[in-house]
């Protein structure tokens, strides 16, 4: 029920590879966020976005970059992919205030070769 | 240090049966707590939001409580089905900055067995 995509679903990729994952909403709202998700670990904030041409670093040291031209899309973007970057990697927006919830995507899972 | 613990880990139950689950945290300043499901290959969904005035909130079969004194939370599943197998995690978010800093439990795995 979530208006919120995220492309691909699974990537496998060599080493060194420049990666660009997708998420788009068409909810209209101003916050999004990108989560990494390892297997029975907690979600770890690694970028998120106020608004247009709004981004921030999250708590967990990430080498991908964010953009956020257009309220709609939230691309992550790693310049060189490595092993260590192997995870799952969950995009999510919310509106309103603080008590509002964040709708997730169902996220792309990355396997670095 | 702010932390979302649940418990247990993983739990097995018969289809019909109900079941409760743990979430103690000690995040403050506290501004809600959420209860997300989380199937298999899927991204969370949220079941409820609670703020430090509701002690309980039910969506469906579930049904979410709230003790902001002792810190802890429990999501109770009356009546499961198999479709209730899933992770469910529990995230608390601070009043510490306008963004609301989330912090996320590990989930509880819950597998229901016909």
């Amino acid at each position: 029920e979530a208006d919120i995509y995220q492309t691909p679903r699974y990537l496998v990729i060599g080493t060194g590879k420049k990666i660009t994952l997708e998420c788009s909403q068409t909810m209209g709202h101003d916050k999004m966020y990108w989560y990494q998700q390892d297997p029975g670990m907690e979600l770890h904030l690694i970028h998120y976005s106020y608004g247009v041409n709004s981004t921030e670093k999250g708590d967990l040291s990430s080498e991908s970059t964010v953009s956020r031209i257009r309220t709609e899309h939230f691309p992550l973007t790693l310049e060189s992919a490595r092993p260590s970057h192997t995870s799952q990697y969950l995009c999510a927006s919310s509106g309103g205030g603080s008590n509002q919830p964040q709708h997730f995507g169902d996220g792309t899972r990355l396997s670095i070769l | 240090k702010n932390q979302v613990e649940q418990s247990p880990q993983s739990l097995i139950i018969l289809e019909g049966k109900n079941c409760t689950l743990q979430c103690n945290y000690t995040v403050s300043p506290f501004s809600n707590l959420r209860w997300y499901k989380q199937d298999t290959g899927r991204g969370p969904v949220s079941l409820t939001i609670m703020t430090f005035s509701e002690n309980t909130k039910s969506n469906g079969r579930y049904t979410a409580t709230l003790d902001a004194d002792t810190k802890q939370s429990s999501l109770h599943i009356t009546a499961s089905q198999l479709s209730d197998s899933a992770s469910y995690i529990c995230v608390v978010s601070d009043r510490g900055s306008t963004l609301g800093r989330l912090y996320f439990g590990r989930g509880t795995q819950l597998t229901v067995w016909p």
